[in-house]
């Protein structure tokens, strides 16, 4: 079945360092790839997405090219905050006609120091 | 405000006293889902409903039950909680257009204890 694989938490940076955050999937032919954001205490916020391959992502100075030949999505940022602290969550949809929602990876704790 | 609303936001009970968490979205989306986030395990689907009267199991539906009578609403029935039920619940809905891969909006979060 279709699968999300996110690199290993906690991550802790200090301001202003560059952020990547890993992304690899396994799925049936061409996902939609997304990053959600969990800021504390909220629900899953919509990052940015990518729907087909070679797709740039990019919100908030956050960018992530979806790419096939690697299966990844990978997250990044050229200088994080502090209001970036937050979970950040790689997520799938296949194309598979199904009505069926997102595949998510386990998450990724972002901690930014000032 | 385009918004998904769940209550409770906390609920602590036990074991086998049946229980409803509610969910409601104002943005006419067909699509409702309910996950459950656990540590280390990301976000789980638990059963989604395309639309009205339409609804299917997702990776863990074990354990609850959903109904989908009105558009908006997309109650989960706990009908006799365990301990492994201990988690946050999280609903939300997306548009069926752009192909169904749109943005998903999520509710706060339901924070839920079995004893």
């Amino acid at each position: 079945g279709d699968s999300v694989t996110q690199m290993e938490g906690p991550v802790t940076l200090s301001e202003e360092a560059f952020l990547t955050i890993n992304c690899t999937y396994t799925a049936t032919g061409y996902p939609s790839l997304f990053w959600y954001v969990q800021y504390p205490g909220e629900g899953l916020q919509l990052l940015l997405k990518a729907t087909k391959a070679d797709d740039k992502g990019s919100n908030k100075g956050f960018e992530a090219t979806y790419r096939k030949e690697t299966t990844s999505f990978h997250l990044e940022k050229g200088s994080v905050q502090v209001s970036d602290s937050a979970v950040y969550f790689c997520a799938l949809k296949a194309r598979d006609g199904s009505a069926r929602q997102l595949t998510f990876g386990s998450g990724t704790q972002l901690t930014v120091l000032p | 405000e385009a918004q998904v609303t769940q209550n409770p936001r906390y609920l602590i009970t036990v074991t086998g006293k049946k229980l409803t968490v509610t969910c409601s979205q104002n943005m006419n989306h067909e699509y409702m889902s309910w996950y459950r986030q656990d540590p280390g395990l990301g976000l789980r689907q638990i059963y989604y409903s395309m639309n009205v009267e339409v609804t299917d199991k997702g990776d863990v539906p074990e354990g609850y039950k959903v109904s989908r009578k009105e558009k908006r609403n997309f109650p989960l029935i706990l009908e006799s909680p365990s301990p492994n039920q201990t988690s946050l619940y999280f609903c939300a809905s997306s548009s069926s257009g752009s192909g169904g891969v749109g943005e998903q909006y999520f509710g706060p979060g339901t924070r839920l204890t079995v004893t």
